[in-house]
């Protein structure tokens, strides 16, 4: 069973550019959702896909983007970085109807300067 | 506004110790809460619980939920220096977004030798 694979493992970004980060789900999963974790707190839910549609958000603001693909892989996208943004993006994988235990793949950590 | 709380933020123990790691919630309609263990990048799923009263463990590990009083503990007995990391716990509600994952701060847990 092939777990969360995400990609790239670490990112640099400068303030106003744009990123687009990759995950695969863990084999046999259909639900992606995607969280930001800034240095010393708990994870933050951004987005979550199911069926290649977005399927409930958090408190993000639109230049944060999604899509997930018929292979129900992901990418997160982000728009007009700010230095905010800096943080681990966690990506977990669930299958619907399976219980909803959420797996995490390692993280991308994104960094504005 | 929902909310997970975490207690302590931190706590130093000796190999051998028992700890009890705490989580308390107010969220509406209240779905499951899960535990993970973050030691690097990539939270590891626990424990996941529903009904109040049944303990679930696993080795060393062990988990209780009280849905009357909004609360769970995690209890892990004779700690080794493995156990040091970073335990979160999560609640999943379903108000906004579907199977969202609303997670503490973490408690931040070293195991001396």
């Amino acid at each position: 069973e092939t777990g969360v694979t995400q990609s790239p493992t670490h990112l640099i970004k400068t303030r106003g550019q744009q990123v687009t980060l990759r995950c695969s789900s863990q084999s046999g999963h259909n639900t992606v959702s995607w969280y930001q974790q800034a240095l010393g707190q708990g994870p933050q839910f951004i987005f979550q896909y199911y069926r290649e549609e977005e399927n409930g958000r958090g408190n993000f603001p639109p230049r944060f983007s999604g899509l997930q693909f018929p292979n129900y892989s992901s990418e997160l996208n982000v728009n007009a970085l700010e230095l905010d943004d800096s943080a681990l993006y966690l990506c977990a994988s669930s299958r619907v109807g399976g219980g909803n235990e959420q797996f995490f793949g390692p993280g991308t950590r994104l960094t504005v300067l | 506004e929902d909310k997970v709380v975490q207690s302590p933020l931190s706590l130093v123990v000796h190999e051998g110790d028992t700890v009890t790691l705490n989580c308390s919630y107010e969220v509406t309609n209240f779905r499951s809460l899960l535990w993970y263990k973050q030691e690097k990048k990539a939270p590891t799923f626990l424990f996941m619980l529903t009904s109040s009263g049944i303990e679930k463990k696993s080795g060393r590990l062990s988990s209780i939920l009280d849905k009357k009083e909004l609360f769970s503990i995690l209890n892990i007995t004779a700690t080794q220096t493995g156990d040091s990391a970073i335990y979160l716990c999560a609640v999943e509600a379903r108000v906004r977004s579907q199977g969202n994952l609303i997670f503490g701060k973490g408690t931040k847990l070293s195991v001396k030798p």
